[in-house]
């Protein structure tokens, strides 16, 4: 069966601080892969999207960027974190389109 | 540009009725839609979908309805149960696009 993980779950940063957060999924090949944002009273933000290894497209322009260096890695990155990065941040995988799965999440509090 | 809306932030039922979650969209492109449940500080979880080429679709407890000349679905919940109290988001998505466009979702709670 498939599982997806991510980490940190928690996470508190200071503002202009690097960020890092990866996913990792198992027991597929080749999914897509999404973040997104969940802020605080709000609905889910599509933040990136990749199809494959190094494909990614950018739904937001923000100091965040995406990479997935493996097929099944999907990693998230800012090199200076902005108080409005804070947020819950959610990493999905799908087998082409329709249903997508998503993983534990990451609490981010930047301060 | 909200394409996929859910008008009701939250929603109060007691256990053992019917809960009744809408949403509504205004791009015509959409042809599939899905419902997701998510409890605080975690991901949500995959529900119940439907394709354009129905109008209704039952899972157990949860029945996912479309209107497609009113470009409204409904989930309902028969009969609800404490552990649905959660946040319900509906997403829709056009075939083939790996997008799913994610409604800003409803607080159901449930009364005992």
């Amino acid at each position: 069966s498939q599982t997806i993980h991510q980490w940190p779950a928690t996470l508190v940063q200071p503002v202009g601080s690097p960020l890092s957060l990866e996913c990792t999924v198992e027991g597929t090949s080749n999914p897509n892969l999404y973040w997104y944002r969940q802020a605080a009273g709000r609905g889910l933000q599509l933040l990136f999207y990749s199809v494959g290894i190094g494909q990614i497209s950018s739904e937001v322009p923000q100091n965040l960027s995406a990479s997935r260096p493996q097929d099944r890695q999907f990693i998230l990155s800012s090199k200076k974190l902005l108080l409005s990065d804070s947020g819950f941040y959610l990493c999905a995988w799908s087998v082409g389109w329709g249903e997508q799965f998503f993983g534990p999440g990451t609490r981010l509090t930047v301060l | 540009d909200q394409q996929v809306k859910q008008n009701s932030p939250s929603l109060s039922v007691q256990e053992g009725r019917i809960s009744i979650l809408n949403c509504d969209y205004t791009n015509s492109m959409f042809d599939y839609f899905l419902w997701y449940k998510k409890y605080p500080a975690e991901g949500p979880t995959f529900l119940i979908s439907i394709s354009s080429i129905k109008d209704k679709n039952e899972d157990g407890r949860f029945t996912v309805f479309l209107n497609k000349s009113a470009k409204h679905l409904s989930l309902h919940i028969v009969p609800s149960q404490p552990g649905d109290s959660a946040v319900y988001f509906c997403a829709a998505s056009a075939f083939g696009n790996e997008k799913l466009t994610f409604g800003t979702g409803t607080r159901l709670t449930i009364i005992p």
